[in-house]
């Protein structure tokens, strides 16, 4: 069966430092997979998505960069974190690019101070 | 611009009653839609979908509806359970024959639902 691991679970960074959420999917070949942040109060804002290796879609103009260094590795960073970096950071893969159905990893929680 | 809008920020209902969340959205593109549940500090996990070919889905205790022309879906869950109690997100997406890419989901921002003993 599949599974996806996010880390670390629990992040607390000063303002100016360095950022790098890692993702890794298990059991399957060729995923999507994806960045989500989740701020205080608001919806999943989908952050960066990947087709394939070394394949990166940004949808927001941010702080924040992605890298896909292996099929089933995903990595978000930062050169240097601000306070509105905070939220809740998720990692995603879904199998199909026309399937909705994607599976999330447990979370982030990145606190900016 | 929020695309897809769950007004209701949270919601309370007795066990055992009819849970009913609603779900509004603005772009005519989107085509496929999802209800995602989410627990305090886990990533939220698939519920139920509906394709815009259909305007009924139903699994179980949870049923999707579609209404295309409102631009509105609603997810009813009945009987509700105390374990139901979660954020309950609304996604909807283009199709990726339209986009040319990956499909994409748009996220509501979420409503509390809390199933009272």
């Amino acid at each position: 069966s599949q599974t996806i691991h996010q880390w670390p679970a629990t992040l607390v960074q000063p303002v100016g430092s360095p950022l790098s959420l890692e993702c890794t999917v298990e059991g399957t070949s060729n995923p999507n997979l994806y960045w989500y942040r989740q701020a205080a109060g608001r919806g999943l804002q989908l952050l960066f998505y990947s087709v394939g290796i070394g394949q990166i879609s940004s949808e927001v103009p941010q702080n924040l960069s992605a890298s896909r260094p292996q099929d089933r590795q995903f990595i978000l960073s930062s050169k240097k974190l601000l306070l509105s970096d905070s939220g809740f950071y998720l990692c995603a893969w879904s199998l199909w690019v026309d399937t909705g159905e994607l599976f999330f990893g447990e979370g982030s929680r990145l606190t900016v101070l | 611009d929020q695309q897809v809008k769950q007004n209701s920020p949270s919601l309370s209902v007795q066990e055992g009653r009819i849970s009913i969340l609603n779900c509004d959205y603005t772009n005519s593109m989107f085509d496929y839609f999802l209800w995602y549940k989410k627990y305090p500090a886990e990533g939220p996990t698939f519920l139920i979908s509906i394709s815009s070919i259909k305007d009924k889905n139903e699994d179980g205790r949870f049923t999707v509806f579609l209404n295309k022309s409102a631009k509105h879906l609603s997810l009813h869950i009945v009987p509700s359970q105390p374990g139901d109690s979660a954020v309950y997100f609304c996604a909807a997406s283009p199709s990726p024959r339209r986009t040319g890419s990956a499909r994409q989901l748009t996220f509501g921002s979420g409503t509390q639902l809390t199933v009272l003993p």
